[in-house]
């Protein structure tokens, strides 16, 4: 059965500092990876997807994630963190042998941004 | 183009009683998942509906249940609420053969009292 790990309940940055946000999962087969934000009572938007193209996968606002094989993650980065990035994010896990894809989600990381 | 809209957005329930919620996915979308989102917690995958049959569940009672119309809207009932059943539930779309990823909607924010 795939799972999500998140390293950090919380994570702290200063306005335009770098914004690192660690995911490990693991999965029987070639994932499918995403990572989405969670804005305060409201429901998730998707930042990003990994299935199995790029390694490298470029989402909005500026996020980018690294899928890294060897190493089972996809950290989500942002080169320069802003006051609207606060929010609660969760990196997910799916495996799409079939049609049906169930999506498992890690136990998110609040980030701050302090200015 | 209308994203996934759920209602109610809140409500309040008393231990015991049932609740329905709906969900309308995202045009085009033909697959609804629910989730249930505890307070300071990711989201947990309750089940999925596609072609209006229920096709993954997750770990959760038979308590849950849940149907989907011709349409693709989806509805999630609970039985004899519990006070562990208050969180935020979530309502997912997605199209299989399309645009992989989930379309949420705002959820449904229940509290059994």
């Amino acid at each position: 059965a795939q799972s999500v790990t998140q390293l950090g309940s919380h994570v702290s940055v200063s306005e335009g500092a770098l914004v690192l946000l660690r995911c490990n999962y693991s999965s029987s087969v070639p994932p499918y990876l995403f990572w989405y934000v969670q804005y305060p009572n409201q429901g998730l938007q998707l930042l990003l997807k990994y299935t199995s193209a790029a390694t490298l996968v470029k989402g909005i606002n500026g996020f980018e994630a690294e899928f890294k094989k060897s190493e089972t993650s996809f950290h989500l980065t942002k080169p320069s963190a802003h006051m609207s990035d606060a929010a609660e994010y969760f990196c997910a896990v799916s495996e799409r042998i079939t049609s049906y894809d169930k999506v498992i989600f890690g136990p998110g990381t609040s980030l701050s941004v302090i200015p | 183009d209308a994203g996934v809209t759920q209602s109610p957005t809140h409500l309040i329930k008393t231990r015991g009683q049932q609740v329905t919620l709906r969900c309308s996915p995202k045009s085009g979308h033909d697959t609804v998942s629910w989730y249930q989102q505890a307070l300071g917690q990711g989201p947990q995958f309750i089940f999925q509906y596609y072609e209006e049959e229920e096709r993954q569940r997750g770990n959760f009672p038979d308590r849950f249940s849940g149907h989907q119309y011709p349409n693709y809207s989806s509805e999630l009932n609970v039985n004899a609420l519990l006070l562990g059943d208050s969180a935020l539930y979530l309502c997912a779309s997605s199209f299989p053969q399309g645009d992989y990823g989930y379309t949420f909607g705002s959820g449904t924010r229940l509290t059994v009292v």
